[in-house]
């Protein structure tokens, strides 16, 4: 089956510093990639959906130049925390849609625990 | 705008139990998919059925079946024979059928735990 990757799965970091989340589609070309947030016993929220070579789109609520979305190619997309504080601490998923688009479901990755200290 | 609503947030049952989880959705939509999720305590996201609207007959998964009432806006998950392993959160989810932006809508989740 499709595999998701990301990248890493925990990471601690110190107020101020910008941290980069990776996702990676394995073995299939992922056109459309979307990122979620996550708080303790809360559902996922979507934070953005991001097209290859285009500009993410942005859910409202979400700050754009905080969470910087790239996805430069067909099968990785990066979301940066830019200088990431104690509220930015959170469980970070992505999931990704291949090539034959809404008759293919999501597939997600591992997602990333993101502790500021 | 579309709403996915899970009004049971906790559940336990014992195991081998049947438990049915409920879920209601509200959509001016035709053409959209169902689904249901788990998340372990790892956290993991796992699809575990997925039904499309324009389908009558009810998806089945081996223990999981789920009960799609389109009229009523009502898409229930029905675990049989439980496992210890089954302990985990539940999402309810809705996607419509239109591009490839179309994004998933997740309830709030009911996290059910199987006691041996």
């Amino acid at each position: 089956g499709a595999v998701v990757s990301q990248h890493p799965s925990w990471v601690i970091c110190k107020s101020g510093t910008s941290v980069k989340i990776e996702c990676r589609s394995l073995d299939f070309q992922a056109t459309t990639m979307f990122w979620y947030r996550q708080f303790p016993k809360q559902s996922l929220m979507l934070m953005a959906t991001s097209n290859e070579g285009s500009k993410a789109t942005y859910e409202q609520g979400v700050e754009k130049d905080k969470f910087l979305i790239n996805h430069a190619s067909l099968t990785l997309s990066t979301l940066t925390v830019t200088s990431a504080h104690p509220e930015d601490s959170s469980f970070y998923i992505c999931s990704a849609r291949g090539e034959q688009g809404v008759n293919q479901p999501q597939h997600f990755g591992d997602g990333t625990r993101l502790s500021i200290l | 705008a579309q709403t996915v609503t899970q009004s049971q947030p906790e559940m336990s049952v014992q195991e081998a139990e049947t438990v049915t989880l409920s879920c209601t959705y509200d959509t001016s939509e035709s053409n959209y998919y169902l689904f249901w999720y788990k998340q372990p305590p790892s956290r993991q996201m796992i699809l575990v059925i997925r039904q499309e609207a324009y389908k009558q007959q009810n998806a089945t998964e081996n223990r999981f079946s789920v009960n799609f009432q389109k009229a009523a806006k009502s898409f229930s998950l029905k675990i049989s024979d439980s496992q210890l392993g089954d302990t985990a959160m539940y999402f309810c989810a809705f996607m419509k059928l239109e591009n490839r932006d179309d994004k998933i809508i997740f309830g709030k989740g009911t996290r059910l735990h199987i006691l041996p």
